[in-house]
Formats: C-alpha cells, structure tokens, sequence
C-alpha cells in the first residue's frame, strides 16, 4: 500500500511555544489531506482539511489561528500549533486519500505525532 | 452532521471464538462505510470498506462486514479470531466520492486471550 510519513514522531515542548508538524505522501500526490487529533483511549476527531494551493477547510470548533495548515505541494501538508498549551497535547494524526484514475482508492494514515506541551 | 456509534468499548475473547464488533452511524445521505485497524504501535490500517452494491464485505485478514441499510448498521465479523487480532477497531463514515475526512466512532479495544 501507499504511505504517508509523519514526521516528528514525538515532540515536548514548552508552553506558548509553536511547533510544526509535517506529513508527506511518499509515493503519491495528494492534492486533499486531512489532520486530525486523537485524545487518549478516545476516537479520532476531524480537525481540518488540507487543500493543495489553496486554504484549508476547518471542522467546527477547531481555531483556525490555532492551528495553521499549510500544503505547499502535492506531497507536503504541515500543521503547526501555534502558541501552544497543555490543553493541546495530544496525539495528530494525517492522512491522504489516494486515487487511481480519477477513482478514489484508499486513504492512508501516517504513524501519527504524539505532542506533549508542558 | 454523521455520527458513528460502536457499541463494545473493550472485548476480550479466546482464541477461536467468534467476533462480532457493532457499529451504527447517522447521516441523512448515501456514506461510505469503512473498518479500519491500529495495531499496537502501528499506523491505522483499512480492514474493509463499503460504498455500494453487495452489501457483505470481505476484507483482509478474514474479516467481513454487513450493511444493514434499515438498521444503519455495518457490524464487523470475523469468525475465528486470533491472538494477533489484538488491537484497536474503528468504524469510520464518510460521504460523497469516498474521499473526504472520516468521521470515527469511539473505538473498540479487543483483547485475545491465547
């Protein structure tokens, strides 16, 4: 199957701090990615809609100012938690639906990054 | 707005026996219905996934599933489990061509006793 990298994989930081956090289509092009964000032994939550040239698309509830998405191509979405408190630790998730032919096909999760702010 | 309901937050069974994990969804619309798997430390994983015509799915690893369109239902069945079936289970809804962002229900953590 396809995959998608994330990268990093853990990160701690300080309170008030910002952090980005990348993930790459490694062997596709993604023109659509999403994140979302995993609290601990609950489900995943749709946090925005990564678009290819273009601003991305946030679920209700989410700050956009808090949560800064950039792709820049057809491989690369980053996330960056602006201004970060300990409310926001936790674990983000991507992922990039791959198509073939113009069909959709499948979407492909990245290992996800576990951010602690303390 | 979807919503995706999984009715069994933890499951322990024994090796062999029978699986059946529940999943009931609400949205108005045609969705798309998946099964997707987290090993532990692993990435998630699709297992099967629904967008129209047989309403039985098989997917990988023996697993299959059933849309019940009049019960908004789409239960994930194995029929003898393993101890690696040990993991994290989610049911996930979307609408339109299948690609927009999921909508997950809480998850199911399933334990297999060797």
């Amino acid at each position: 199957g396809a995959v998608v990298s994330q990268h990093p994989s853990r990160v701690i930081c300080k309170s008030g701090t910002s952090v980005k956090i990348e993930c790459r289509s490694l062997d596709f092009q993604a023109t659509t990615m999403f994140w979302y964000r995993q609290f601990p032994k609950q489900s995943l939550m749709l946090m925005a809609t990564s678009n290819e040239g273009s601003k991305a698309t946030y679920e209700q509830g989410v700050e956009k100012d808090k949560f800064l998405i950039n792709h820049a191509s057809l491989t690369l979405s980053t996330l960056t938690v602006t201004s970060a408190h300990p409310e926001d630790s936790s674990f983000y998730i991507c992922s990039a639906p791959k198509t073939s032919g113009g069909t959709y096909n499948e979407q492909f999760f990245g290992p996800g990054t576990r951010l602690t702010v303390l | 707005a979807q919503s995706v309901s999984q009715h069994n937050h933890h499951v322990i069974l024994s090796e062999a026996a029978s699986l059946e994990l529940g999943c009931n969804y609400s949205y108005g619309g045609t969705v798309n219905l998946f099964w997707y798997v987290q090993y532990p430390g692993q990435h998630l994983q699709l297992l099967l996934k629904y967008f129209s015509g047989d309403p039985l799915v098989k997917g990988i690893k023996g697993f299959e599933a059933e849309f019940i369109k009049s019960k908004f239902s789409f239960n994930l069945r194995k029929p003898s489990v393993q101890w690696s079936d040990t993991a994290e289970y989610f049911c996930a809804v979307n609408s339109g061509g299948g690609a927009d962002g999921l909508t997950f229900g809480k998850g199911t953590h399933l334990i297999i006793q060797p």
